[in-house]
């Protein structure tokens, strides 16, 4: 599975929308992109994942950009609850394929 | 909504003792898996079952660590000596068939302190 790359942290203010950079360049045509978050304490939660569609859920966006090296994950109004690790994976699908975390980005959301 | 449970939640316990994990997945999930989370990283994968059969545990210290699924339940996960540098969170997750993201529920782990 293609690796990713997210900066360590960022933050945001309540109520505003955050934008989670991440870049996978090496991304493979069969691969998604997914993204878990882990509130402290907690184990990973899915927020949401796609191919190559930007993607919206109730609790996220996904916008993948045209040649697939990239995409952000959009909180659209940030509350404090939404501070955790958030965690950018690419991965095939298939029945073997598996969740291979990295360190992930901290985002923190201030008052 | 279905949760995965996991026990205990926190366990001390000395070095080269015996430690043991528990995990109840989903009901109906096939695919168990375990994952090991030190402090300021993200998990590692240690070994995944589907079914009662050990899919993938090339990341598991075999020398002293095993685990178990008896019959395509629930699971255990074992160090036998822990060791100062097994601190970490033992994470649970279960998924239907390996497939697919929604499947992918974790619990919320058992933090385990070695001293």
């Amino acid at each position: 599975d293609a690796k990713t790359t997210q900066p360590p942290s960022m933050d945001c203010a309540e109520g505003r929308a955050a934008n989670l950079p991440c870049n996978h360049s090496t991304i493979s045509g069969n691969e998604y992109v997914y993204w878990y978050r882990q509130i402290h304490s907690q184990g990973p939660q899915y927020i949401i994942h796609g191919l190559k569609n930007n993607e919206t859920n109730e609790m996220a966006s996904l916008i993948i950009t045209e040649d697939r090296k990239s995409s952000t994950l959009i909180l659209p109004h940030a509350t404090l609850r939404d501070t955790a690790v958030y965690y950018c994976i690419v991965r095939r699908t298939g029945a073997n394929s598996k969740l291979t975390f990295g360190k992930g980005i901290t985002l923190s959301v201030r008052p | 909504e279905a949760e995965v449970a996991q026990s205990p939640r926190y366990k001390i316990t000395e070095k080269s003792q015996a430690v043991a994990f528990w995990c109840d997945p989903i009901s109906g999930h096939a695919t168990l898996y375990w994952y090991r989370q030190i402090l300021g990283q993200g998990p590692e994968l240690l070994v995944q079952f589907q079914d009662e059969s050990v899919v993938d545990d090339s990341q598991l210290p075999k020398d002293r660590f095993s685990a178990e699924r008896l019959k395509g339940v629930d699971s255990t996960l074992k160090i036998q000596p822990a060791e100062l540098g097994d601190s970490a969170m033992y994470l649970c997750a279960s998924s239907l068939q390996g497939q697919g993201h929604y499947g992918y529920t974790f619990g919320s782990g058992t933090r385990l302190t070695v001293v």
